[in-house]
């Protein structure tokens, strides 16, 4: 799977857009961008995944640039409860074999939205 | 409701004790993975197992061991072979099969150890 860069730690004013960047310059034709959260001790949850399209759900909008090198994670509107660790994740879907139905979770983005 | 369970939620053991963390999932997936996660770091894989009866080890599998039954079922031990065992503990669940595979894990809430 192809490696992710993340900036360890952003702010954000609540009620503000928080736009979280990842950068993914060796991704494959076939590579998808995935993104989880993890509040504080608890497991992380799945935000929204993408190949090349923009993604948009209840959660989030997810911005890939035309060429997949990088994509930026997008909340509208930051509350308290955003505050977390953002993973930014690339791997294919669908292949066979071993382990391709693993994750791999590098440090990710510590996002603190502020009152 | 759907999802996956994890017990204890803390755990105190001492050195040379095996200990077993429980995970139960009722998502009917067919994958299930465990995961460890130290302070301030990401997460790394232990095991996972895409079927009954079958696993894989991970990147960091020495000192563990896992089985694998029942489908709802992933039992961690973590034995005293493991040099260095205080840490977070999350267990995950996911469909399999190609077409099926979405890529999207769900997480049980985890289980803390720490060894005294």
């Amino acid at each position: 799977d192809a490696k992710t860069t993340q900036p360890p730690s952003m702010d954000c004013a609540e009620g503000r857009a928080a736009n979280l960047p990842c950068n993914h310059s060796t991704i494959s034709g076939n590579e998808y961008v995935y993104w989880y959260r993890q509040i504080h001790s608890q497991g992380p949850q799945y935000i929204i995944h993408g190949l090349k399209n923009n993604e948009t759900n209840e959660m989030a909008s997810l911005i890939i640039t035309e060429d997949r090198k990088s994509s930026t994670l997008i909340l509208p509107h930051a509350t308290l409860r955003d505050t977390a660790v953002y993973y930014c994740i690339v791997r294919a879907i669908g292949n066979s074999g071993a382990g391709s139905y693993q994750l791999t979770f590098g440090k990710g983005t510590k996002l603190s939205v502020i009152p | 409701d759907g999802g996956i369970t994890q017990s204890p939620k803390y755990l105190f053991r001492k050195e040379g004790q095996n200990v077993t963390l429980s995970c139960e999932q009722n998502l009917n997936h067919d994958a299930m993975y465990w995961y460890r996660q130290d302070p301030g770091q990401g997460l790394r894989l232990i095991y996972y197992s895409q079927i009954v009866n079958d696993f894989q080890k991970g990147d960091i599998a020495e000192g563990y061991s896992v089985s694998r039954e029942k489908k709802e079922s992933f039992p961690l031990t973590v034995t005293s072979a493991q040099k260095n065992p205080t840490a977070f503990y999350l267990c995950a669940s996911s469909r399999t099969g190609l077409g099926s595979n979405t890529g999207e894990l769900f997480f049980g809430e985890g289980s803390r150890l720490t060894v005294l």
